[in-house]
């Protein structure tokens, strides 16, 4: 059973561009949460999303950070207009959603570099 | 709002000697999940053990064990025997029990010395 995969492992973009970061959660697993580490800090809750719903995105910016988990393919994290305050590692989660206790499980994260 | 604090941004310890590295966290709640996560160079994160709040027993997993101390709001990971292998980030994290979204602690860098 794989992990957690999210890519790309490393996005370079320059300033204006956009930003799209995937994630596939394990088999089984219908929760996917994302999280932004930034240098020398700890994960901040971005967004936690069902598929096809948005759950709770009190974590994400009003503006340009948008995400998605349709009923078919990955979730998505999607910045637009990049900004070199969005340089951060990325890491998203996921989890099965039928126990009372959901583990997260973490993908390997996406560090993205603005230019 | 839940809040996590980790007071020692770096701890260094001798091979095979024992580290004690400290959380304490804020919160109304009282059922919830603690958690000890490390991030190795790799930045993968790796859940190191677990701890529900309504179990008094403190968590054991072989060389990490926690001393959870509710009534304070403290959750700290002791690592017996560190091996070089033990040299990480370490990140404490807090969820809710009806809720989805932990909170991380801004980590304390873990250093084995050979």
């Amino acid at each position: 059973n794989a992990g957690v995969m999210q890519n790309p492992r490393h996005l370079v973009r320059r300033r204006g561009q956009e930003a799209r970061l995937r994630c596939s959660p394990m088999k089984g697993h219908s929760h996917v949460y994302w999280y932004r580490q930034l240098p020398e800090e700890g994960l901040k809750f971005m967004v936690y999303l069902q598929k096809e719903n948005i759950i709770d995105e009190s974590g994400m910016p009003k503006e340009r950070f948008s995400a998605e988990f349709p009923k078919e393919g990955p979730s998505i994290l999607r910045i637009q207009q990049v900004v070199r305050g969005d340089s951060a590692a990325y890491f998203c989660a996921s989890s099965p959603g039928t126990s009372m206790y959901n583990e997260q499980f973490f993908g390997p994260g996406t560090r993205l570099t603005v230019l | 709002a839940q809040t996590v604090t980790q007071s020692q941004p770096e701890m260094s310890v001798q091979e095979a000697e024992t580290v004690t590295l400290s959380c304490t966290y804020d919160t109304s709640e009282n059922n919830y999940y603690l958690f000890w996560y490390k991030q190795p160079p790799s930045r993968q994160m790796i859940l190191v053990i677990r701890q529900e709040a309504y179990k008094q027993q403190n968590a054991t997993e072989n060389r990490f064990s926690v001393n959870f101390q509710k009534a304070a709001k403290s959750f700290s990971l002791k690592i017996s025997d560190s091996q070089l292998g033990d040299t990480a980030m370490y990140f404490c994290a807090f969820m809710g029990y009806n809720n989805n979204d932990m909170r991380f602690g801004a980590g304390t860098r873990l250093t084995v010395k050979p």
